[in-house]
C-alpha cells in the first residue's frame, strides 16, 4: 500500500464548476500538507500548504485537512480553462528531515 | 530567467551510455533535490544534499549518483543508463525553514533507447 492515494483521474469538468480533488495518507506523523500545481511540461510549483488540521483559504482555492480521517482535500471555485492541469498533493513530517511524499498526481482539464 | 535550471530540457542516449543532468539555483537555497517522475508512479526522490557536503540517498538511489559542486549546482549521472531510467527529471531546491515547501525547474527528459 502506497503511503499517499490519489486517484489519478483524469477528471474534466466545464468551467465555472466547484472541483474537488483528494488524496489519503496512512503515516501519522505527517504534519505539513501540500498541494502542487503542475501544467504540461513544467515543473511543480506550489499552490497551497497547511500546517496540521484545517482550512486555508486562497481566492478561488480552498485545502482541507482531516488528520483524524488521513484525509486532505482541494477544492477550487469558479474552475476556468486556465485551471488545467494535474495536481499533485504532497506532504512531510514536522523538522529534521525534510523527505517530502507525493501522490500521483491528478488530471484535470476544464472545458470551456 | 527561471529560478532553478536544468540542462539539458530532452536528451536521448543508448543503454550503457554515461549521462549528466546538471542543476543551478539562484534563489539561494541550501537543500537541492533530484526527483524522476513517472506514469502512475508520481515523484520519487533519488538523492538530497542539504549542503555542500552533506549527500543523502533517496527512496530511489540505486543507478545514480551526485556531485554537489557548489551551493548552486547539483549534478545527476547515471552511470551506465539503463531503459527503465527513461523517465522525467527533477532538481528542485528548498529553503532550510522545514516544511517541505519545494521549488521546482522544468524538468530533464531523459529516453534511454
Amino acid at each position: 500500500q502506497k503511503e499517499v492515494e490519489q486517484d489519478p483521474g483524469p477528471l474534466s469538468v466545464p468551467e465555472g464548476a466547484i472541483v474537488s480533488l483528494n488524496c489519503t495518507y496512512s503515516n501519522s506523523a505527517f504534519q505539513y500538507f501540500m498541494w502542487y500545481r503542475q501544467y504540461s511540461r513544467k515543473g511543480p510549483e506550489l499552490l497551497m500548504y497547511t500546517y496540521s488540521s484545517g482550512n486555508k483559504e486562497d481566492g478561488r482555492f480552498t485545502a482541507q485537512v482531516d488528520k483524524s480521517s488521513k484525509y486532505i482535500s482541494l477544492f477550487i471555485r469558479d474552475s476556468q480553462p486556465s485551471d488545467s492541469a494535474t495536481y499533485l498533493c504532497a506532504m512531510s513530517q514536522y523538522g529534521g528531515y525534510q523527505k517530502v511524499t507525493f501522490g500521483t498526481g491528478t488530471k484535470l482539464q476544464v472545458i470551456p | 530567467d527561471a529560478d532553478v535550471t536544468q540542462t539539458p530540457r530532452n536528451r536521448i542516449t543508448k543503454t550503457g551510455k554515461r549521462i549528466m543532468l546538471e542543476c543551478s539555483q539562484t534563489k539561494g537555497h541550501d537543500r537541492m533535490y533530484w526527483y524522476r517522475q513517472d506514469p502512475g508512479l508520481g515523484l520519487r526522490l533519488i538523492y538530497y544534499s542539504f549542503d555542500v557536503k552533506d549527500i543523502n540517498k533517496g527512496e530511489i538511489s540505486d543507478g545514480y549518483s551526485v556531485s554537489r559542486q557548489a551551493q548552486a549546482k547539483f549534478s545527476l549521472s547515471l552511470e551506465s543508463a539503463i531503459p527503465n531510467q527513461t523517465a522525467l527529471y527533477f532538481c528542485a531546491t528548498a529553503p532550510a525553514s522545514g516544511t517541505g515547501e519545494l521549488f521546482f525547474g522544468e524538468g530533464s527528459r531523459l529516453t534511454v533507447l
